[in-house]
């Protein structure tokens, strides 16, 4: 089966440390990216990666770091600097297409003791 | 990027049409309009696009108003597994896209 894996589902941090979020897809999609979503509210886009070692910084990408050392990976830091780090965290995927279908994980949900 | 406005929530009875409006009057000429919905702590789920024609798809039906200020999702026929919040977006591209809270939909039996 085709898709985006993200584990783990629910991650419990104590503040002051940084935690790494997964995200897989066997999709052959180039294109993939990383979504914060708070209580309540939209998706809000903290990085997006087009190609292997290469990525650009979305809206929220303060306090944030990625990785694209792999086509079908593009994990997620969450850093100390990250004032704010519990919530719901999406990754994604889709073609290079402009305009173009996104495919999401399932959702990683962080919660910083 | 245009900003779209949704009512926060609606409620629909199972086996009607679920009509989702979507205000987006400050659209520009190549920014599409996107519907995504996303039941319960799940990842959204796409359902349709477009740019200015009206599409459909094995979903839902996307109206968009000839001025391209406004559209509407239209689920055919509701069920109770269409119950999820409703984003509606305005975004040149997947890298522009600016989301809403959304409509919470609810389908009732």
């Amino acid at each position: 089966d085709g898709g985006i894996t993200q584990s783990p589902k629910y991650l419990f941090r104590k503040e002051g440390q940084n935690v790494t979020l997964s995200c897989e897809q066997n999709l052959n999609h180039d294109a993939m990216y990383w979504y914060r979503q708070d209580p309540g509210q939209g998706l809000r886009l903290i990085y997006y990666s087009q190609i292997v070692n290469d990525f650009q910084k979305g809206d929220i990408a303060e306090g944030y770091s990625v990785s694209r050392e792999k086509k079908e990976s593009f994990p997620l830091t969450v850093t100390s600097a990250q004032k704010n780090p519990t919530a719901f965290y999406l990754c994604a995927s889709s073609t290079l297409r402009l305009v173009d279908t996104q495919y999401f994980g399932p959702g990683t949900r962080l919660t910083v003791l | 990027d245009a900003k779209t406005t949704q009512p926060p929530s609606m409620d629909c009875a199972e086996g009607r049409a679920a009509n989702l409006p979507c205000n987006h009057s400050t659209i520009s000429g190549n920014e599409y309009v996107y519907w995504y919905r996303q039941i319960h702590s799940q990842g959204p789920q796409y359902i349709i696009h477009g740019l200015k024609n009206n599409e459909t798809n094995e979903m839902a039906s996307l109206i968009i108003t000839e001025d391209r200020k406004s559209s509407t999702l239209i689920l055919p026929h509701a069920t109770l597994r269409d119950t999820a919040v409703y984003y509606c977006i305005a975004g040149g591209s997947n890298y522009q896209l600016i989301w809403g809270a959304g409509t919470k939909l609810i389908i009732k039996p």
